[in-house]
């Protein structure tokens, strides 16, 4: 699985967005991008994924790069509950397979 | 989303026990299962897959005779940490993977904490 670079930490004011970058340069054509989050002592939550188009979703969008090179995660109203590790990870959709878990960004929400 | 339920989630131990760790999906059938483990300010780390009724396949540097993978059904795997020490304490994630649109969920994770 390709690679991903992403942010150690990032701070936003609540109620702006949050836009959470990650670069994927080596990523292959049959590689999806993933963004999952954990907020502290949980379990992983899935936030939202795309191969090429950007999406959305209740959670937040997804901006993928015409090069697919890169994405952003944007959280369009930031709440303290959205303080959490966020997680981009590129993963092929055959079969099942394995997410491997980068170190993320850890995001700060503040009031 | 999916359903996942993880049990127990937090656990303290005496060094040498053993402790079971049990895994269910709910509402959907898992083929596969994913067990990771998480030290403390680390990311999340790849232990083993499991497919039901087969024997499960671990990542390098983790002992098969000491994380014990049970996967007998479609909806319960365990995860026995046998003759557990100090350093084998640590966060405890399962993920289940059915036919789910290629999202894969986790449980709310087990914290071990072997004294």
């Amino acid at each position: 699985d390709a690679k991903t670079t992403q942010p150690p930490s990032m701070d936003c004011a609540e109620g702006r967005a949050a836009n959470l970058p990650c670069n994927h340069s080596t990523i292959s054509g049959n590689e999806y991008v993933y963004w999952y989050r954990q907020i502290h002592s949980q379990g992983p939550q899935y936030i939202i994924h795309g191969l090429k188009n950007n999406e959305t979703n209740e959670m937040a969008s997804l901006i993928i790069t015409e090069d697919r090179k890169s994405s952003t995660l944007i959280l369009p109203h930031a709440t303290l509950r959205d303080t959490a590790v966020y997680y981009c990870i590129v993963r092929v959709n055959t079969g099942f397979q394995k997410l491997v878990f980068g170190t993320g960004t850890r995001l700060l929400v503040s009031p | 989303g999916a359903v996942v339920s993880q049990h127990p989630s937090w656990v303290i131990c005496k060094s040498g026990t053993s402790v079971k760790i049990e895994c269910r999906s709910l509402d959907f059938q898992a083929t596969t299962m994913f067990w990771y483990r998480q030290f403390p300010k680390q990311s999340l780390m790849l232990m083993a897959t499991s497919n039901e009724g087969s024997k499960a396949t671990y990542e390098q540097g983790v002992e098969k005779d000491k994380f014990l993978i049970n996967h007998a059904s479609l909806t319960l795997s365990t995860l026995t940490v046998t003759s557990a020490h100090p350093e084998d304490s640590s966060f405890y994630i399962c993920s289940p993977s059915g036919d789910l649109k290629n999202i894969q969920y986790f449980g709310a994770g087990t914290r071990l904490s072997v004294l």
